[in-house]
């Protein structure tokens, strides 16, 4: 089943914060997080493990509440390069499945 | 991570006809998947490809439109057989290694 993901979009200016959410109705071992830039695969940005471990990937963390399946990405003081739709993805019997994505645009 | 070729990276085919995509692995993966992904939207599994047996179809695909090979740990196919102009997408191949799941550039398919 595919987690779901809010916002759908988000424009900011760039040094601005974001937070995108990712929630499953199922119960959640680990959330990954990519990147994908327009034309191009997407890319992998961190993996969360249960136990509400908190990771961090540039300027970009994420935590997971596994009890409340829930994930959050942060983003903070955001840059232009950090334009791109991201996905949230759930392991199910080995299978990845992805959120329906969050566009964020960065602007100068 | 591992480093996934795919290719073709686009092609343009007539209805009725059949293209298979390619994907390479650098190294060993137990599991490889293939996706499609329309313009703007998210990626949606097809398959699991694991060697040495049949590949696992999601709901909505079946073997007979898209027939994936998977000979050994380093390679897979996905075939999209007697294609319509609904087939037209990008199908990425992907495979994970230590967590992270690494896909291939996609190849752009458009049916005419």
């Amino acid at each position: 089943q595919q987690p779901v993901q809010s916002p759908q979009a988000v424009i900011l200016r760039e040094g601005e914060d974001a937070v995108i959410n990712c929630s499953s109705s199922k119960a959640l071992y680990s959330v990954h997080w990519y990147r994908q830039k327009h034309g191009e695969a997407p890319v992998f940005l961190m993996i969360l493990l249960k136990g509400g471990e908190q990771k961090g990937h540039e300027k970009i963390s994420a935590s997971f509440n596994e009890k409340k399946q829930q994930s959050s990405l942060y983003l903070t003081a955001s840059q232009l390069s950090y334009s791109g739709t991201y996905f949230c993805g759930t392991e199910e019997n080995n299978d990845m499945r992805f959120g329906a994505g969050t566009r964020l645009t960065v602007k100068p | 991570s591992a480093v996934i070729s795919q290719k073709p990276s686009r092609d343009i085919c007539q209805r009725g006809t059949s293209l298979t995509i390619q994907c390479q692995v650098d190294s060993q993966v137990t599991m490889m998947f293939w996706y499609r992904q329309q313009p703007g939207q998210s990626l949606t599994l097809i398959a699991t490809a694991n060697q040495g047996s049949e590949a696992t179809y999601e709901s909505g695909f079946v073997i007979d439109k898209f027939p994936i090979s998977r000979p050994n740990l380093t390679f897979s196919t996905l075939t999209v057989s007697n294609m319509s102009p609904e087939d037209s997408s990008i199908y990425l191949c992907s495979a994970t290694r230590g967590g992270a799941y690494t896909f291939g550039s996609g190849t752009r398919l458009t049916v005419v």
